[in-house]
């Protein structure tokens, strides 16, 4: 099942502007992932924050974690064209099960 | 490092035929991973394996689909009879645990 939903789903910037993307979940968990996917390719694991981490940061990215609302969002700095993609969070419950939300699409225009 | 290497890429089949779907999984990777992705239903894991061994099979959704995994570099994905609503894109993914899987590049099936 899928308990990832991002918010919003699609999204328009320009480059040099930032991305912000929020994810919200319905159970506990171990750790919630962020996933890319280009058009027609597989999915790329961009970044990973565990339970008991609130802020984690990967180059221009930058995740936050809120437990007590079960929601997390992706922040990209100064986009690229290149950052074009929809992007996925997915949680790990536990239950050795990976569940997907169903993707924001992000467009960068040049 | 090859990644994980899915065939065929792209395959046009006729309702009724068998489709196999392949997979080889990044070597040293002990759990492999089989999801579908649709517009409607987004991503689903089907199938997922550790050491070989099918550990859930919950989601795959019935029994025309069977996945198998006869060694450690090698899985397929079976759909006998075909229908119209399996066109999807089936990806395979592999890794050592839940943390960071890495996924191919997907199968894109297409069912007339």
């Amino acid at each position: 099942s899928q308990q990832g939903e991002e918010d919003p789903q699609a999204l328009s910037i320009q480059e040099g502007e930032n991305a912000t993307m929020n994810c919200s979940y319905k159970t506990s968990i171990n750790n919630l992932q962020w996933y890319r996917q280009n058009s027609g390719r597989g999915l790329v694991h961009l970044i990973l924050i565990r339970s008991n981490e609130r802020e984690k940061h990967s180059g221009r990215l930058r995740v936050t974690l809120d437990t007590s609302k079960k929601s997390s969002s992706l922040l990209i700095t100064a986009s690229r064209a290149a950052d074009t993609a929809s992007y996925f969070c997915a949680t790990d419950d536990g239950n050795n099960r990976l569940a997907f939300g169903k993707g924001n699409q992000v467009v960068v225009i040049p | 490092d090859a990644g994980v290497i899915q065939s065929p890429r792209h395959e046009v089949t006729e309702m009724g035929q068998e489709v196999t779907l392949r997979c080889k999984p990044i070597s040293g990777h002990d759990y492999l991973f089989w999801y579908r992705q649709t517009m409607m239903r987004g991503l689903e894991l089907l199938i997922y394996f550790n050491n070989n061994v099918p550990i859930d099979d919950s989601g795959m959704p019935e029994d025309r689909f069977s996945a198998k995994m006869p060694n450690a570099s090698f899985s397929t994905l079976k759909i006998q009879p075909s229908e119209p609503r399996d066109s999807a894109v089936y990806f395979c993914a592999s890794g050592t645990g839940f943390d960071t899987i890495y996924f191919g590049e997907g199968s894109w099936l297409t069912v007339v």
